[in-house]
């Protein structure tokens, strides 16, 4: 099947700082990605869409300059955390689809801990 | 806007049960419903999907059906195991994906 990959898996890191996620399609092209948060013991929250070759897509009251969404290629997806607080720790998934309206495969999630 | 209810939050039984976890949602627009698991602190694995067309699909010992005109999925397993044990999310999509809260299953031994 499908592999989506997620690095890192874990990151701990100092208040206002900066923190990349990076989510990789392995052995397929995906135009569109997608970004969860999930809180603890709480479903995923969509957060945005990520789109290659456009701008992405942020679900209401996700703050578009927080998180920071690149889909630099057809294979690659990247979440920026920008000037991390401790309210960002979370766990962080993307999912890409094979094809619309296909089934969506997830990466192993990044679990953030902001100091 | 989509709204997706799982029931129960969370269930205990003893191994050998043969078990019902319902999923239900607001907007019957959908193109397919999935069925995931996820173990703590880990990411998700998708177990049956249901295209908009279909009433349900089979998987070893799970069977997810679909009733799209009520809103309404449920995902059977029979004779359940400990290794079970797990938080069983669906999801509906129709463009984006829309999670419920999940049930948290254990299967004791």
């Amino acid at each position: 099947g499908a592999v989506v990959s997620q690095h890192p898996s874990r990151v701990i890191c100092k208040s206002g700082t900066s923190v990349k996620i990076e989510c990789r399609s392995l052995d397929f092209q995906a135009t569109t990605m997608f970004w969860y948060r999930q809180f603890p013991k709480k479903s995923l929250m969509l957060m945005a869409t990520s789109n290659e070759g456009s701008k992405a897509t942020y679900e209401q009251g996700v703050e578009k300059d927080k998180f920071l969404i690149n889909h630099a290629s057809l294979t690659l997806s990247t979440l920026t955390v920008t000037s991390a607080h401790p309210e960002d720790s979370s766990f962080y998934i993307c999912s890409a689809p094979l094809a619309a309206q296909e089934t969506q495969y997830f990466g192993p999630g990044t679990r953030l801990l902001v100091l | 806007k989509q709204e997706v209810t799982q029931i129960p939050a969370a269930l205990s039984v003893p191994e050998g049960e043969n078990l019902v976890l319902n999923c239900s949602f607001t907007d019957s627009a959908i193109y397919n419903l999935q069925w995931f698991r996820q173990d703590p602190g880990k990411g998700l694995t998708s177990l049956l999907l249901i295209q908009s067309s279909q009433r349900e699909q089979t998987s070893g010992r799970l069977n997810a059906s679909l009733d799209k005109s009520s809103g309404r999925s449920t995902l059977y397993i029979a004779a359940s195991q400990p290794g079970d044990s797990a938080t069983y999310l669906c999801a509906v999509s129709f463009n984006k994906f829309y999670f419920g809260s999940g049930t948290k299953l254990n299967v004791k031994p």
